[in-house]
Formats: structure tokens, sequence, C-alpha cells
């Protein structure tokens, strides 16, 4: 059964740390695996986009690693802001063209 | 990227009657999807909206409860109807290409049904 499954839950940190979100699959054939943002009441935003060939790919403070021998990818922010509260949602398409939607982690930074 | 536009952007609706949700792409577009983000929860796929021809719906969703129209490459609604409060929720208007390489979000609906 195709899943995408997301630790933490939640996680809450202070402003200017670091921290990472983790996503498992396992979905397949396996196509592209993205992360989104979500602020609360809005649509989701893409942060990155990574195919099987792709280990890493950054777009900002944010970084997002595939390990597609293990089927896990994690999204490292680096020096946080306010702004960064929000879900990230972990998303795997399969060649089938169906977006498999993880649960998201909701992230809260405090100052 | 696509500029998707959806409206309206939140309604407060009455139990038993219906709503229409406008989405419209600043270009034309091979795919659009409709969602439903229930409260707390992640992103499900109602329906893939088909230009030209009757929408392409999910597991649990049908076209009497969620019927879609897609007249052009740039815009589709997505009607709610005989609304319950379960049907509270955000919707939420897709757009991507057959590759998969893109997809765009619009900023979403939020329904609450009383």
């Amino acid at each position: 059964k195709n899943q995408v499954e997301q630790s933490p839950q939640s996680l809450i940190i202070l402003e200017g740390k670091n921290c990472t979100l983790q996503c498992n699959y396992t979905v397949s054939p396996f196509s592209n695996l993205r992360w989104y943002k979500q602020d609360t009441g809005r649509g989701p935003v893409s942060l990155t986009i990574m195919t099987f060939s792709e280990n890493t790919k950054s777009n900002g403070r944010y970084t997002a690693t595939l390990d597609a021998d293990t089927k896990q990818s994690s999204l490292h922010i680096t020096a946080s802001q306010l702004s960064d509260s929000a879900s990230y949602i972990c998303v795997v398409l399969n060649y089938g063209q169906n977006f498999v939607f993880g649960p998201g982690t909701r992230l809260s930074v405090l100052p | 990227s696509a500029v998707i536009s959806q409206k309206p952007s939140r309604d407060i609706c009455q139990r038993g009657t219906s709503l229409t949700i406008q989405c419209q792409v600043d270009s034309q577009v091979t795919m659009m999807f409709w969602y439903r983000q229930q409260p707390g929860q992640s992103l499900t796929l109602i329906a893939t909206a088909n230009q030209g021809s009757e929408a392409t719906y999910e597991s649990g969703f049908v076209i009497d409860k969620f019927p879609i129209s897609r007249p052009n490459l740039t815009f589709s609604t997505l009607t709610v109807s005989n609304m319950s409060p379960e049907d509270s929720s955000i919707y939420l208007c897709s757009v991507g290409d057959r590759s998969g390489t893109e997809a765009f979000f619009g900023q979403g609906t939020r329904l609450t049904v009383v």
C-alpha cells in the first residue's frame, strides 16, 4: 500500500535553532518526492522537489535529503525564523501519476 | 509557475445549502485537481477535473455530492452540495502537468457548515 509517514507529528523550537523533519515512504514505483510548506489557512507551497537520482537539494534555509534505498527523506531548517511556523508536508508521486500525501509535521517557532 | 486564484477564500454556510468554489489559473494547464483537507488532516484528492468531459472521482467521492465543471483549460469549479457539518474543511484547487514535474496549489477555501 502506498503510504507516506512523517515524524514528528509536531515540533516546537526556539527562533534561531535548527530542526530536522523526517519522511518515510512506501510509494512504488517512485517518481519524485516533494516538500511543501503550508501556512495556516493557506494552500501548500512547494519548497523542494527531488527525483530518484538526487540526494540533496537546498532552497535557502531549507535543505532536503533523499535516500531512495531506504525510502527516507528529511527536511532540515537552518536558523529558524518565526515565519517558519507552519505545517510541512512530504508528498511522493508515483509513475501512476498519483500524489501520496504525508500527514504533515506541525512546526511552531517561538521567540 | 502557475498563479492560481481561488474564490471564495472562506465561507460559513447553512446545512442543506450548496457552495460553488471557483479556481482560475493564469495559464492553460493540462491537469486540474480538487482536494479536501479536513481539520488537522493532510490532503485527500476528491477528483481530477477533465476539460470537456466528466471529472474522474476518487473512491469515496461522488458527482452528486461534489459536481465539478471544467469548461476550459484555465478554469474549474467545485460545488459542495447539500452540505452538512462534516463537510467543514479546506478545499484546495491544484494544477500540474502530466509528467508530475510541477504541482501548484491555490490558497484554499475554508468552509464552515453550521
